[in-house]
C-alpha cells in the first residue's frame, strides 16, 4: 500500500517533443505529490509538486496532471530539451511530517 | 532557496574502518533530516529519520548499530557507517525539512556522498 509505481523505466524523446511519465499510488493517505529531477552523481532536486485538491499544476515547461479518483498522476515536459536528460522520480507523502515514498525512477534521454 | 550540503562528496575507505558523513542545512533550520541510500540505477531507499535532539528512527532492515545517526543541532546531522564493508558502498543522500512555514512538506536534498569501501 505504500508503493508508488512509476513508468516507463526509460524514455527517449526528440528535442522539442513532449515527455510523459506516469505514476500510480494506492495509499489514500498520500496528500502531497512531488516530482524530483536527478542528474548523475547529484542529489534529487524538487521540480514541481501538487496536492490532490487540484487536477493540474503548471510551472514553465513542466506540468503535473493529477487524477484523484484513479490515484494516478503524471509529469509532462513540454518542448523537451537535451538539458532535461536526467532521471525523474515521482513521490508521494502523507500529511504532516511523514516520510516520502519514491517511485522507481524514469531515465529520460532527449536527443537532438 | 534552501540549501543542503554534504561532506565529503566522495570517500574511499578500507574494509573495517568507519566513515562519517555530514549533512548541513545552510540557510534554514531543519527539525527533521532524512538519510537515504541509492544503488546504481535504483531509487532512493530511506534508511532513517533523524529528529534534532532525539534518537533516529530506522527503517526496517537497516542496522542501527552499523549506521549511527546523530542530529545534534537544527542544522547538522551526521551518518557514521561503522566497520564498513564493500556491500556498504553506495550513494548516500540526506534531506532536510524546513522547521516552519508554508513548505512544511518539502524536503531539500543534499548533493550526496559516494562511499566506496575497498
Amino acid at each position: 500500500q505504500q508503493q508508488v509505481k512509476q513508468s516507463p523505466q526509460s524514455l527517449i524523446v526528440q528535442k522539442g517533443g513532449i515527455s510523459i511519465i506516469n505514476c500510480a499510488y494506492e495509499n489514500t493517505a498520500f496528500d502531497y505529490f512531488p516530482w524530483y529531477q536527478q542528474f548523475p552523481g547529484k542529489g534529487p532536486a524538487l521540480l514541481i509538486a501538487i496536492r490532490p485538491d487540484v487536477s493540474e499544476k503548471k510551472e514553465g515547461r513542466f506540468t503535473i496532471s493529477f487524477n484523484k479518483s484513479a490515484k494516478q498522476f503524471s509529469l509532462h515536459i513540454m518542448d523537451s530539451q537535451p538539458g532535461d536528460s536526467a532521471t525523474y522520480f515521482c513521490a508521494a507523502q502523507p500529511g504532516g511530517y511523514q516520510k516520502v515514498t519514491f517511485g522507481t525512477g524514469t531515465k529520460l534521454q532527449v536527443i537532438p | 532557496g534552501a540549501v543542503v550540503s554534504q561532506h565529503p562528496s566522495w570517500v574511499i575507505c578500507k574494509s573495517g574502518t568507519s566513515v562519517k558523513i555530514e549533512c548541513r542545512s545552510l540557510d534554514f533550520q531543519a527539525t527533521t533530516m532524512f538519510w537515504y541510500r541509492q544503488f546504481p540505477k535504483q531509487s532512493l531507499m530511506l534508511m532513517a529519520t533523524s529528529n534534532e535532539g532525539s534518537k533516529a528512527t530506522y527503517e526496517q532492515g537497516v542496522e542501527k548499530d552499523k549506521f549511527l545517526i546523530n542530529h545534534a543541532s537544527l542544522t547538522l546531522s551526521t551518518l557514521t557507517v561503522t566497520s564498513a564493508h564493500p556491500e556498504d558502498s553506495s550513494f548516500y543522500i540526506c534531506s532536510a525539512r524546513v522547521l516552519a512555514g508554508v513548505l512544511t512538506n518539502e524536503q531539500f536534498f543534499g548533493p550526496g556522498t559516494r562511499l566506496t569501501v575497498l
